[in-house]
């Protein structure tokens, strides 16, 4: 069975400055994508960013980035140049094709001044 | 554009009573999922439905029932609430992968 782990229950980073989150996969498949979901107190899930694994190059969304490892299974976001907007529930996703969403426990994100 | 619209906001139940909730998109896509979240343990896929008439179940879907005889609409029914059902409830439509959110139901059961 697939699943999505998230190992950092809490990650705090200081405006303006990079952070990065974790997200590691299990899965037999080759064809699938992965996804973060942002989660802010609004409780609204929002799509960040979303890779495709027969795509090599790492997906980008503005100041969010990815870094995808197919080999490793591993999956992590980054954001650059952190604003006291990015503060949430950040949820990484996998999902065969044609199939359903599998989500990780999520990561809560919070940004000082 | 509405998107996915999701009803009531919030939702206070006995043990035992029973009620629905609401789901609907405009947006004509086939996939259509309910998911609950609770905390530390992410969200999990309740029930799923790829097209009128189609449903099928998810990770947990004890206590719950589904139908979808359009494709707008995809309600879903706790028939005897308990407890274990308190929870933040998120419908979504899928297209091309991507899944859109409803703005989600925060249900309580006492």
């Amino acid at each position: 069975a697939q699943t999505v782990t998230q190992s950092q229950p809490e990650m705090s980073v200081q405006e303006a400055e990079t952070v990065t989150l974790s997200c590691t996969y299990d899965t037999s498949e080759s064809d699938y994508y992965l996804f973060w979901y942002k989660q802010p107190p609004s409780r609204q899930m929002i799509l960040v960013i979303r890779q495709e694994a027969y795509k090599q190059q790492n997906a980008t969304e503005n100041r969010f980035s990815v870094n995808f490892q197919k080999a490793a299974k591993s999956f992590s976001l980054k954001i650059s140049d952190s604003q006291l907007g990015d503060a949430a529930m950040y949820f990484c996703a996998y999902r065969r094709k044609g199939d359903k969403l599998i989500f990780g426990t999520g990561t809560r994100l919070q940004v000082f001044p | 554009n509405a998107g996915v619209t999701q009803t009531p906001k919030f939702q206070v139940l006995k043990t035992g009573q029973s009620m629905t909730l609401q789901c609907a998109q405009d947006m004509n896509h086939e996939y259509m999922s309910w998911y609950r979240q609770d905390p530390g343990m992410g969200l999990r896929l309740i029930h799923y439905s790829v097209g009128a008439g189609i449903t099928d179940q998810g990770e947990v879907p004890n206590g719950y029932n589904v139908s979808r005889s359009t494709t707008e609409d995809f309600p879903l029914r706790l028939l005897s609430a308990a407890p274990s059902q308190t929870s933040v409830y998120f419908c979504a439509s899928t297209l091309l992968g991507i899944q859109y959110f409803g703005a989600g139901t925060r249900l309580s059961v006492l």
